[in-house]
């Protein structure tokens, strides 16, 4: 399995504001996803980050407000932008294993806008 | 649309004895599923998974169940231990079809007494 680290862990940000998370994997990986967990609620997929392409948005996510950096096959960058207080939520990002299609994820980064 | 579902948002079980969590999916295409476990504060980690062409998988304490027919997944914990609790989800996707996309469930707190 691969090891994930995000940055940051959490954070606390105002109304208005932009956070970029950044997300390093310990092996080159194709595929990685964003993800959004919000209070009480399941983890919903944002979009899928392949290199060398634009990322994937599912229904509900654009690229003005989640922009995706996906510069080498160890790293990503999300960044929610022009935050408000429906943005507060856990971010993950994920990558594929090497089986079946297991997907491994970092630790989160918990963000709330106030 | 909620393509899977986890109707019990809470479970509480005795040490030693069995948990059984259940999940509900209506996309017939799924021929994959798997369940994770998260710890506050951390991302999920993935427990075991099940292909669309077995109806059981075993992983030491953890089997997992799937009845296509009706669309139903259950995840057995024997024996139950105390760390063990946490939140489990379970998840979908299509990864024969090239897309490693996740479905997740709403998550079952599971909390295991001493």
């Amino acid at each position: 399995s691969a090891v994930i680290s995000q940055k940051p862990s959490r954070d606390i940000c105002q109304r208005g504001t932009s956070l970029t998370i950044q997300c390093q994997v310990d092996s080159q990986v194709t595929m990685m996803f964003w993800y959004r967990q919000q209070p009480g609620q399941s983890l919903t997929l944002i979009a899928t980050a392949n290199q060398g392409s634009e990322a994937t948005y599912e229904s509900g996510f654009v690229i003005d407000k989640f922009p995706i950096s996906r510069p080498n096959l160890t790293f990503s960058t999300l960044t929610v932008s022009n935050m408000s207080p429906e943005d507060s939520s856990i971010y993950l990002c994920s990558v594929v294993g090497a089986g079946l299609g297991e997907q491994y994820f970092g630790p989160g980064t918990r963000l709330t806008v106030t | 649309d909620q393509q899977v579902k986890q109707n019990s948002p809470s479970l509480s079980v005795q040490e030693g004895r069995i948990s059984i969590l259940n999940c509900d999916y209506t996309n017939s295409m799924f021929d994959y599923f798997l369940w994770y476990k998260k710890y506050p504060a951390e991302g999920p980690t993935f427990l075991i998974s099940i292909s669309s062409i077995k109806d059981k998988n075993e992983d030491g304490r953890f089997t997992v169940f799937l009845n296509k027919s009706a669309k139903h997944l259950s995840l057995h914990i024997v024996p139950s231990q105390p760390g063990d609790s946490a939140v489990y989800f379970c998840a979908a996707s299509r990864p024969t079809s090239g897309t490693y996309k996740y479905i997740f469930g709403t998550g079952t707190r599971l909390k295991v007494l001493a």
